[in-house]
């Protein structure tokens, strides 16, 4: 399959606790993002990292990719319940596509 | 605020009907998106277009045709719907070229249209 693999499928904390989720993938990329969906609606994009980097944050996000090892995660700190949704990550493919994995479901409880 | 419309939330249609889904962004964005969206699957692309009128195959395009007359809109049209096309359909748009920098640009997304075909 050319789709990532997020892992794991469904992740469920308490309120204030760190959530981590995991992507891997097969093939080379030039970057990869992450993307959040709540329930029955789009997606909207957290963040984008690059190849050449190993880290970046945005706000309470901190993402890694480690590409020898062609995986990357994202955690989420101090998560909240309004953080409840499916997170994606998705990596270029070719010229223009876009493949993305088949999510992790978080649920935080208050 | 940048804002992609996708003109129906919920759709219910007959196998063999005609549909179409309406996708308008309004940033100017080059390329625009269908992807479909199945619980196990994650989002599968159906179709791209890089330009006004100009379009390439996803990985699953059997069944559904697109269309791109003017630079903010993007229909994906099944010409005759089945029940396995019951799924929600996502657009997206982004800005950068792929032709410079490929895969590089942020996808914004629709809210999605949910179509039950029965």
């Amino acid at each position: 399959s050319q789709q990532g693999e997020e892992d794991p499928q469904a992740l469920s904390i308490q309120e204030g606790e760190n959530a981590t989720m995991n992507c891997s993938y097969k093939t080379s990329i030039n970057n990869l993002q992450w993307y959040r969906q709540n329930s029955g609606r789009g997606l909207v994009h957290l963040i984008l990292i690059r190849s050449n980097e190993r880290e970046k944050h945005s706000g309470r996000l901190r993402v890694t990719l480690d590409t020898s090892k062609k995986s990357s995660s994202l955690l989420i700190t101090a998560s909240r319940a309004a953080d409840t949704a499916s997170y994606f990550c998705a990596r270029g493919s070719g010229t223009y596509k876009y493949i993305f994995g088949t999510g992790t479901r978080l649920k935080v409880l208050a | 605020d940048v804002k992609v419309t996708q003109s129906s939330r919920y759709l219910v249609k007959r196998t063999g009907e005609k549909v179409f889904l309406e996708c308008v962004q309004d940033m100017d964005h080059e390329n625009m998106f269908w992807y479909r969206q199945d619980p196990g699957l994650g989002l599968r692309l159906i179709y791209f277009s890089y330009d006004v009128k100009m379009k390439e195959k996803g990985d699953i395009p059997e069944g559904y045709s697109v269309s791109r007359e003017k630079k903010e809109r993007f229909s994906l049209i099944l010409e005759s719907a089945s029940t396995n096309q019951t799924s929600m359909y996502l657009c997206a748009s982004s800005l950068v070229s792929f032709r410079s920098q490929p895969n590089t640009g942020e996808l914004f997304f629709g809210e999605g249209s949910r179509l039950t075909v029965l």
